[in-house]
């Protein structure tokens, strides 16, 4: 079935430390895997996405890797502030009926002290 | 552009009465999507649209739920009748093409927080 597992439920790190949340999913005609970011009482907003056709991806402090084979991909956050405090979700594309859906992980809770 | 735009922002009402979400996606966009967040089940999607065409209503949990979307700049989630079961945050979103083989990046609404007593 369509599924996308997260882990850490949560996670908490000092500030300036590095935080890796990782996901698997299922469909292996999965081609694009998003990133986003909720702060409390917010909606989520996309921080950085991958597609199939690359490995990795780097924007500032953020990276994301995708390993098709093993159908997992990771988000790293290098030099984490407290502003990084957020719930990430990941989330796959999955093909229904010609179009795209996606579909996201339970969330990663991140926490950063000062 | 204002970006997605949803109404009510909360709503609390009781057992067994009538609700009904609103949403109006970004200019140009045509895909739309409505997924309900809860700690216990994160985000769900419920249903999505691409050209008002209603695509894939797999994850509506029942007859209760229905959507609509009768023109490319509006749509509506409509729960018959409420349970409390069904409180949650209900995030609407639109995205420019998820045809073919590219999925293009969703942009969600403020959400409608529901509260059913």
């Amino acid at each position: 079935g369509e599924n996308v597992e997260q882990h850490p439920s949560t996670l908490s790190v000092q500030e300036g430390d590095s935080a890796v949340i990782k996901c698997t999913y299922s469909d292996s005609a999965s081609n694009y895997f998003p990133w986003y970011k909720q702060e409390l009482g917010k909606r989520p907003q996309l921080i950085i996405d991958i597609r199939s056709n690359v490995g990795e991806k780097k924007d500032q402090r953020i990276a994301v890797t995708l390993n098709k084979t093993a159908k997992h991909f990771s988000l790293h956050i290098t030099e984490t502030q407290p502003e990084d405090s957020a719930v990430y979700f990941c989330a796959a594309s999955i093909r229904s009926g010609g179009y795209n859906k996606l579909i996201f992980g339970a969330g990663t809770r991140l926490a950063v002290h000062p | 552009d204002a970006g997605v735009i949803q109404s009510p922002r909360h709503e609390v009402t009781e057992m067994g009465q009538e609700v009904t979400l609103r949403c109006k996606p970004i200019s140009g966009h045509n895909s739309l999507f409505w997924y309900r967040q809860t700690m216990m089940r994160g985000l769900e999607l419920l249903i999505y649209f691409n050209n008002n065409v209603p695509i894939d209503d797999s994850g509506m949990p029942e007859d209760r739920f229905s959507a609509k979307m009768p023109n490319a700049s509006f749509s509506t989630l409509k729960i018959q009748p409420s349970e409390p079961r069904d409180s949650a945050v209900y995030f609407c979103a639109s995205s420019l093409g998820t045809s073919g083989a590219r999925t293009g990046e969703l942009f969600f609404g403020e959400g409608s927080r529901l509260t059913v007593l």
